[in-house]
């Protein structure tokens, strides 16, 4: 079936460094994607979100792109701080509302090294 | 405001035992949802609500039941417990449609284990 994929599970960077988590996914009818951040032993938190009629959208430090014609989303977080070590998941909707049918990718863990 | 609100943190069952989660929001919104998280696998959707007395299943809806009988509140019951529902699982909630933000507000979850 259609999912979300991330291509790779761990990524370490050294404090202060950028960082880029990669996200692939097969549904070219999604239309919303979300970025979750899940520290250990907590429920995922909101970072960011992008509808598929842009392909970049900042927030604070961070930046999500989209890339519709290879079906690719990433997330950069600049500068990174000691507190952006987590598993970051990317999402796609698969219903009609922002939130209705979420499909979470498997996530990658990000660890700064300080 | 306290959130998404999830008991119990943590419990044991035996195969075939049944029981409920509980989650309850205090933020008025509309949709709330469950999911389960299990190692490898990220977060996969079992049943959603869009409102009072609105369910709908998600991906993986088998041997599990809600309801939604107050804006506040959506339980999850397992009816009878098997070790593949052994999971840590998230309650969810957020206002429902589209918009500038469509942010889904976890709870911390619930870890499950089914001997």
């Amino acid at each position: 079936g259609e999912n979300v994929g991330l291509h790779l599970p761990t990524l370490s960077v050294q404090e202060g460094d950028n960082s880029i988590i990669n996200c692939a996914y097969s549904n070219s009818a999604s239309d919303y994607f979300i970025w979750y951040k899940q520290e250990s032993g907590k429920g995922p938190q909101f970072i960011i979100d992008i509808r598929s009629n842009m392909d970049k959208r900042q927030g604070q430090r961070v930046t999500v792109l989209l890339n519709k014609t290879v079906k690719h989303l990433s997330l950069q977080i600049a500068a990174t701080q000691p507190g952006d070590s987590a598993v970051y998941f990317c999402a796609e909707n698969m219903g009609s509302f922002g939130n209705e049918k979420l499909t979470f990718g498997t996530g990658t863990r990000l660890t700064i090294i300080p | 405001n306290a959130g998404v609100t999830q008991t119990p943190k943590f419990q044991v069952l035996k195969t075939g035992q049944s029981m409920t989660l509980q989650c309850a929001q205090d933020m008025n919104h509309e949709y709330m949802s469950w999911y389960r998280q299990d190692p490898g696998m990220g977060l996969r959707l079992i049943h959603y609500s869009v409102g009072a007395g609105i369910t709908d299943q998600g991906e993986v809806p088998n041997g599990y039941n809600v309801s939604r009988s107050t804006t506040e509140d959506f339980p999850l019951r397992l009816l009878s417990a098997a070790p593949s529902q052994t999971s840590v699982y998230f309650c969810a909630s957020s206002w429902q449609s589209g918009g500038d933000t469509g942010e889904l507000f976890f709870g911390e979850g619930s870890r499950l284990t089914v001997l």
